[in-house]
């Protein structure tokens, strides 16, 4: 099975910065069949990005993801104050799917 | 309005057989997969498996074949996890999710199980 791995583990932001994070698969991505989620404390996961560039519904440009084949980044460029979550990476490409093990941006 | 509701949480001790249940709405429920998702106290996401409601076509993932059974009943729009005998590292909560193309964009609220002696 493909393994995801995302870093930093952890990444301390002040609002407004620019937040980057990254998920490295352990092998190609076919067909850019990769998604990222929000999570916060006490909810379900939300759905952000799903192959691995498209905006789902309703989240706003200020959020975007880029990448291929075994690279992937998600991008805030301007970090509010509800940005401040969990993060994962899914890979949906090879069965079985796989979650990275997530990032926690938190305020500076 | 998509909406998947999963039953409330459950106290069980070692041994004892458990089924929970996540029933959709808002859309046709026999044409979407409907995935599961195990996340383990103060740990990640892990995908269990997932199942389509419109000919019960299921895929487990290897960690979790043999460990849990997923099914549907597609006349009450509703998807089940269950266990056989429940051990102690089953305590989680555990979320039902509506499968896009590969990608869950929907989700239950999540069901916690707590499986204790």
């Amino acid at each position: 099975e493909i393994v995801l791995t995302q870093s930093p583990g952890t990444l301390s932001l002040s609002p407004g910065e620019r937040a980057t994070l990254s998920c490295r698969a352990s092998q190609s991505v076919s067909s850019s069949y990769l998604a990222w989620y929000q999570q916060k404390p006490g909810q379900a996961p939300r759905l952000l990005i799903y192959g691995a560039s498209n905006r789902a519904t309703g989240i706003p440009d200020r959020v975007s993801g880029s990448g291929s084949g075994t690279d992937f980044t998600l991008t805030i460029s301007r970090l509010e104050p509800e940005d401040f979550a969990v993060y994962y990476c899914q890979q949906y490409g090879s069965s079985p799917s796989t979650f990275g093990q997530g990032t926690k941006l938190e305020i500076k | 309005e998509v909406q998947l509701v999963q039953s409330g949480a459950e106290v069980k001790k070692p041994g004892e057989s458990l089924r929970i249940s996540c029933k959709g709405s808002g859309y046709r429920f026999t044409n979407h997969w409907i995935g599961w998702v195990r996340q383990m106290p103060g740990k990640g996401l892990e995908w269990m498996g997932i199942i389509y409601p419109g000919d019960s076509d299921t895929r487990y993932s290897p960690s979790f074949q043999g460990q849990v059974t997923i099914s549907a009943d597609k006349s009450i729009s509703t998807a089940y996890l269950q266990w056989s005998s429940l051990k102690a590292s089953d305590t989680a909560i555990y979320y039902c999710t509506r499968q896009k193309w590969g990608e869950f964009d929907f989700w239950g609220q999540g069901t916690l199980v707590t499986v204790s002696s």
